[in-house]
């Protein structure tokens, strides 16, 4: 079976500061990974994903995120946090083939201190 | 192109009773899927239907049914509701091996 781990369920940063959202994933396929950010009393939006190419994958908004195998790691950053980075960011998984099942983790609150 | 749309946004029904959720794919994205997201929780996958037929459950009982229409709209409909079936319920859509989901904005249902 497939899981994500996020750790820290709350980071706060300060704004202008580096952004780190750790992820850690269990996976017996190669997987595929992901980070999703929700706004309140919304969807989720793909931030981006790795799906075995770069393991250095650049997304939205100034993301990106570096996949690991050594160490099962997919941590999202961005060098300079903004204020409307606030929101709660979901690492997931998916095994490559088969049908396309996500398992997300619990999520990570980011509160930006101005 | 137009998003995934969920209909409607909030509900609220009495514990026993019987829902019904829809969701439009996004334009071109053949494969629904949906998820349960209770409060402080990342969304846990119901089921995925493609070619209206579903196509991968997730640990949900069998009173979470769906269907996916001809045109790729979906419903969940969810019977003998009970309290913990109070959630967000969201959508997903994509395209057949094109792994990354588009979400739709969500249900808001309470059970009373």
């Amino acid at each position: 079976a497939q899981s994500v781990t996020q750790l820290g369920s709350h980071v706060s940063v300060s704004e202008g500061a580096l952004v780190l959202l750790r992820c850690n994933y269990s996976s017996s396929v190669p997987p595929y990974l992901f980070w999703y950010v929700q706004y309140p009393n919304q969807g989720l939006q793909l931030l981006l994903k790795y799906t075995s190419a770069a393991t250095l994958v650049k997304g939205i908004n100034g993301f990106e995120a570096e996949f690991k195998k050594s160490e099962t790691s997919f941590h999202l950053t961005k060098p300079s946090a903004h204020m409307s980075d606030a929101a709660e960011y979901f690492c997931a998984v998916s095994d490559q083939g088969g049908y396309q099942k996500v398992t997300f983790g619990i999520g990570t609150k980011l509160q930006v201190i101005p | 192109e137009t998003g995934v749309t969920q209909s409607p946004t909030h509900l609220i029904k009495t514990r026993g009773q019987q829902v019904t959720l829809r969701c439009s794919s996004q334009s071109g994205h053949n494969t629904v899927s949906w998820y349960q997201q209770a409060l402080g929780q990342g969304p846990q996958f119901i089921f995925q239907y493609y070619r209206e037929e579903e196509n991968g459950r997730g640990n949900f009982p069998p009173r979470f049914s769906g269907l996916q229409f001809p045109n790729y709209s979906s419903e969940l409909n969810v019977n003998a509701l009970e309290l913990d079936d109070s959630a967000l319920y969201l959508c997903a859509s994509s395209r057949r091996g094109d792994y990354g989901y588009t979400f739709g904005s969500g249900t808001r249902l309470t059970v009373v």
